[in-house]
């Protein structure tokens, strides 16, 4: 149990254009769930947490408009990334939590990369 | 600011060597702990957790951590290890008192071996 996926898992876009990055449980309600960005060789980034039916919070530093989360239901979770650059191509990572579980279920990773 | 460090960075060892990697964090209060290995091209896999109770945790895969309240560590440890456990290793810490937010560690690349 405890499966989180995500999708894609690459991506390639153009500069300017949007991404969106889809983050779901396959076998739990995910009350929260949380998207990190790797960079190559380093350790995982937090950028925001989201819970279902609320805004997201984002970590100091992120901006909100670019990279647009929603968590729409118990099970599923996007992240847009808006008008890319290639600065913004990375390793993305989403991870989910069942209620009252500090446990963390991470998902595959999308490798996104900006042309 | 709150902080958590994994002293290696890469550690180069041969199969059935002992290994242990360093995690320490800077947080006050009550804390989870957590280490996670990534293998090559897979994804972040829990090894142990610690939330309370006996600071001796046993993971999968042989591993073991240990907490030690007062020098604010979480050392992760395998007495023997195997060529399959080249990967790299995270350790992760959660304030209680921040909800289920994760700070990693920098990571620490283990090469072994055969």
């Amino acid at each position: 149990g405890a499966v989180v996926s995500q999708h894609p898992s690459r991506v390639i876009c153009k500069s300017g254009t949007s991404v969106k990055i889809e983050c779901r449980s396959l076998d739990f309600q995910a009350t929260t769930m949380f998207w990190y960005r790797q960079f190559p060789k380093q350790s995982l980034m937090l950028m925001a947490t989201s819970n279902e039916g609320s805004k997201a919070t984002y970590e100091q530093g992120v901006e909100k408009d670019k990279f647009l989360i929603n968590h729409a239901s118990l099970t599923l979770s996007t992240l847009t990334v808006t008008s890319a650059h290639p600065e913004d191509s990375s390793f993305y990572i989403c991870s989910a939590s069942r209620p009252g579980n500090y446990e963390q279920y991470f998902g595959p990773g999308t490798r996104l990369t900006v042309t | 600011a709150q902080s958590v460090s994994q002293h290696n960075h890469h550690v180069i060892l041969s199969e059935a060597a002992s290994l242990e990697l360093g995690c320490n964090y800077s947080y006050g209060g009550t804390v989870n702990l957590f280490w996670y290995v990534q293998y090559p091209g897979q994804h972040l896999q829990l090894l142990l957790k610690y939330f309370s109770g006996d600071p001796l945790v046993k993971g999968i895969k042989g591993f073991e951590a240990e907490f030690i309240k007062s020098k604010f560590s979480f050392n992760l440890r395998k007495p023997s290890v195997q060529w399959s456990d080249t990967a790299e290793y995270f350790c992760a810490v959660n304030l209680k008192a921040a909800g289920n937010k994760l700070t990693f560690g920098g990571g620490t690349r283990v090469l072994v071996k055969p």
